[in-house]
């Protein structure tokens, strides 16, 4: 299975400052029709996941374009340029490439 | 509008068995492949379960396999978990998702397995 780990677990950042979390995956996620199927979700508290980004860099329609992924083969990034309250949370990231998929352990976003 | 509606969740004892359903709207179902993701109390997203579209391929967590049956009506837009044997480490909400990169996802329902 593919482990995807995810730095750091707790991120207390000040409203209007950046945020970044890091994922890594033990095994390459190009797929063999060459895409990379990485997808970052939030879930707000009491709320159930929400995608985000999908093959790594691609904002679902509705998201605020301050948030961003980018990232290569085994390392991504999520950043929010500026973090707002609603941006509360827990962030995971996801690897679609290989069964069984497999989530990090997840972020939690907070306000200091 | 692409809507997921969980149900059947609710409190079962150790052993027993439990069937969810997710019926959906405002999508082709029949050629989406749809997917169970469970999060126990207070700990991060598990995959479960997923179901092709246009095969019958089905895929399974080794954590649920032999145990849960992943099926779906495509004539009534409806997605089911048929839950056998379940254990209390199964206590989790259940979340419905949508295509092989979970775009959507519904509101969940709470399994709880205890004596």
């Amino acid at each position: 299975d593919i482990v995807m780990t995810q730095s750091p677990l707790s991120l207390p950042v000040t409203l209007g400052q950046p945020a970044s979390i890091s994922c890594r995956s033990s095994q390459s996620l190009v797929h063999s029709d060459g895409n990379i199927y990485l997808n970052w979700f939030q879930q707000r508290p009491g709320q159930s996941p929400r995608r985000l980004i999908y093959e790594v860099s691609n904002r679902e329609s509705g998201v605020p374009d301050r948030f961003s992924g980018s990232g290569s083969d085994t390392d991504f990034t999520l950043k929010i340029s500026r973090v707002e309250a609603e941006d509360v949370g827990v962030y995971y990231c996801m690897q679609g490439t290989q069964w069984p998929r497999t989530f990090g352990q997840g972020t939690k976003v907070e306000i200091k | 509008e692409v809507q997921l509606l969980e149900s059947g969740g609710g409190l079962v004892q150790p052993g027993g068995s439990l069937r969810l359903s997710c019926a959906a709207s405002g999508f082709t179902f029949r050629r989406s492949p749809m997917t169970w993701v469970r999060q126990a109390p207070g700990k991060g997203l598990e995959w479960v379960s997923t179901f092709s579209g246009s095969t019958s391929n089905t895929y399974y967590a080794d954590s649920v396999k032999g145990r849960f049956t992943i099926s779906r009506d495509n004539s009534a837009n409806t997605l089911y978990l048929q839950m056998n044997s379940l254990r209390v480490d199964d206590t989790a909400i259940y979340y419905c998702t949508k295509d092989w990169n979970f775009d959507y996802w519904g509101q969940g329902t709470l399994v709880t397995v205890s004596s």
